[in-house]
C-alpha cells in the first residue's frame, strides 16, 4: 500500500513566522511531488511542485525534497493570516495518479 | 492556464437515485481524472477518464457504481449510481497540464439523504 503521511495538525504559528509542513512517502520510485493549498469549502490549489533533490523557492514558499529519506517539506516564510488553510502533500508515481496525504491544517494568528 | 468548470456545484439527492457530474475544460487535455473527498478527509482517486475508451478505475471503485464518459478531449462525466448516504462527498475532476502538474476543478458537493 503506497502511503503519504503528514502531521494532521493543527499547526499554529504567529503572523510573520515561518511555517514548516512535513510529508513522508513510502514508494521509493516516486518522481513528482506537489503541495496543494485548500481553503475551507474550496478545491485544492497547486502551490508548489518539486521533482529533484534539494530546495525550490517560489516567493514566500520553499519546497524541499530528500528522496533518500523519502521526505518532502514546505516552508512558508513571513506567514500571513491568509495562509491559514489545509496543506495537502501529493505524490505522483504512476503517470498522473496522485496519492494524497491527510493534510495539515495551518492556522496563522495575527 | 486551462479553466475547469463542473456542474452542478452542489446537489442534494435521495438515496437510490443517480447523479451525473459534468467536467468541462476550455482547452484540449490528454489526461483527466476524477477524485472523491469525503467529509473531513483527503482526496482519493476514483478513476482516470480515458478519451475514446473505458475509464481505468482504482481499487475499491467499480464501473457499475461510478460510470465515467470521456467523449472528447475537453469533457467528461462521472455518474454516482444508486446513491447512499456514504456517497456524500465532494467530487472533483482534475487535468494534467504541462508535464506533471495537475489542476482541479471547483468540485461538486453531493449530499445524499
Amino acid at each position: 500500500q503506497k502511503e503519504v503521511e503528514q502531521n494532521s495538525g493543527p499547526l499554529s504559528v504567529p503572523e510573520g513566522a515561518i511555517a514548516s509542513l512535513n510529508c513522508t512517502y513510502s514508494d521509493r520510485v516516486s518522481q513528482s511531488f506537489f503541495w496543494y493549498r485548500q481553503y475551507s469549502g474550496k478545491s485544492p490549489e497547486l502551490i508548489m511542485s518539486i521533482y529533484s533533490n534539494g530546495d525550490k523557492e517560489d516567493g514566500r514558499f520553499t519546497a524541499q525534497l530528500n528522496k533518500a529519506s523519502q521526505y518532502v517539506s514546505l516552508l512558508i516564510r513571513d506567514s500571513q493570516p491568509s495562509d491559514s488553510a489545509t496543506y495537502l502533500c501529493a505524490v505522483d508515481n504512476q503517470g498522473g495518479k496522485l496519492i494524497f496525504g491527510q493534510g495539515t491544517e495551518l492556522s496563522v494568528k495575527p | 492556464s486551462a479553466v475547469i468548470s463542473q456542474k452542478p456545484s452542489r446537489d442534494i439527492c435521495q438515496r437510490g437515485t443517480s447523479l451525473t457530474i459534468q467536467c468541462q475544460v476550455d482547452s484540449q487535455v490528454t489526461m483527466m481524472f476524477w477524485y472523491r473527498q469525503q467529509p473531513g478527509q483527503s482526496l482519493t482517486l476514483i478513476a482516470t477518464a480515458n478519451q475514446g475508451s473505458e475509464a481505468t478505475y482504482e481499487s475499491g471503485f467499480v464501473i457499475d457504481k461510478f460510470p465515467i464518459s470521456r467523449p472528447n478531449l475537453t469533457f467528461s462525466t462521472l455518474t454516482v449510481s444508486n446513491m447512499s448516504p456514504e456517497d456524500s462527498s465532494i467530487y472533483l475532476c482534475s487535468i494534467k497540464a504541462g508535464i506533471y502538474e495537475q489542476y482541479f476543478g471547483p468540485g461538486t458537493r453531493l449530499t445524499v439523504t
